[in-house]
C-alpha cells in the first residue's frame, strides 16, 4: 500500500533554514507529481508546491514563492522541501502528498497522504 | 487564482442526520473538485475525486455532486465515525486551493 513519511521537522529560529524530506514507498515514485501543503495549528489546510513526475515542473504558492524550493531524488523515493528565511507565520505540520496523475500539466488530485511534521519557528 | 468558498464553516448535527456541504469555485473548474475528510490529529483523506466519484472504501452514504462553480457533499445518514472536518479542493489549475473547511460537530 501506499506509504508516505515525513522528517525533518523540528524548532528553528526566524530567519534559519530547513529542509524536510518524504520518502515514499508502495507505488511507482517516479511515475507521479507530489505535493507540499501545510496546516498551521487550528487552521485549514494550506497547499504550498508541486512537482512533476520527473522533477522539471514546479509550481509554489505565492506565500513561499522565493523562499521555499520542492525537489525530488527518485533514485531514493523521495521527496524534498527545502524552506528558507523562515518566519513565525510558517509553523506548521507540512504533510507530503502524492497526486494522482504526473503533475507535467495543470489538472491534479491529491489521492495520499503522509502523517506530517511539524515545523515550529520560534526564537 | 482561484479562490473556494466553502460553507458552513460548522454544523452541529445528530446521528443519523443529513448533512450537505457546499463549495463554490471563483471561476469555473469542470468537475476538477476533490473532498476531504480530516480527524483530529490525523492526515486528510480522499472521499470523492472528480466531483461525484467516491473513492474505494467510502461508505455509499457519502455523495457528491456539482460541475462548474457550485458543488455539494452530502452525509445521507450521519454516522459516529463522521465527526470530523471537511476539506473541498479544486484541481482544475495551479496554484492548487482548498476551502476553509466545514467542521461537523456533534449536537
Amino acid at each position: 500500500q501506499v506509504q508516505l513519511v515525513e522528517s525533518g521537522g523540528g524548532v528553528v529560529q526566524p530567519g534559519r533554514s530547513l529542509r524536510v524530506s518524504c520518502a515514499g514507498s508502495g507505488f511507482t515514485f517516479s511515475s507521479f507529481g507530489m505535493h507540499w501543503v501545510r496546516q498551521a495549528p487550528g487552521k485549514g489546510l494550506e497547499w504550498v508546491a508541486i512537482i512533476s513526475y520527473d522533477g522539471s515542473n514546479e509550481y509554489y504558492a505565492d506565500s513561499v514563492k522565493g523562499r521555499f524550493t520542492i525537489s525530488r531524488d527518485n533514485s531514493k523515493n523521495t521527496l524534498y522541501l527545502q524552506v528558507n528565511s523562515l518566519r513565525a507565520e510558517d509553523t506548521a505540520v507540512y504533510f507530503c502528498a502524492k497526486d494522482r496523475y504526473s503533475g507535467a500539466a495543470a489538472g491534479s488530485l491529491i489521492d495520499y497522504w503522509g502523517q506530517g511534521t511539524l515545523v515550529t519557528v520560534s526564537s | 487564482d482561484i479562490q473556494m468558498t466553502q460553507s458552513p464553516s460548522s454544523v452541529s448535527a445528530s446521528v443519523g442526520d443529513r448533512v450537505t456541504i457546499t463549495c463554490r469555485a471563483s471561476q469555473g473548474i469542470y468537475s476538477w473538485l476533490a473532498w476531504y475528510q480530516q480527524k483530529p490529529g490525523k492526515a486528510p483523506e480522499l472521499l470523492i475525486s472528480a466531483a461525484s466519484k467516491l473513492q474505494s472504501g467510502v461508505p455509499s452514504r457519502f455523495s457528491g455532486s456539482g460541475s462548474g462553480t457550485d458543488f455539494t457533499l452530502t452525509i445521507s445518514s450521519l454516522q459516529p465515525e463522521d465527526f470530523a472536518t471537511y476539506y473541498c479542493q479544486q484541481g482544475h489549475s495551479f496554484p492548487v486551493t482548498f476551502g476553509g473547511g466545514t467542521k461537523v460537530e456533534i449536537k
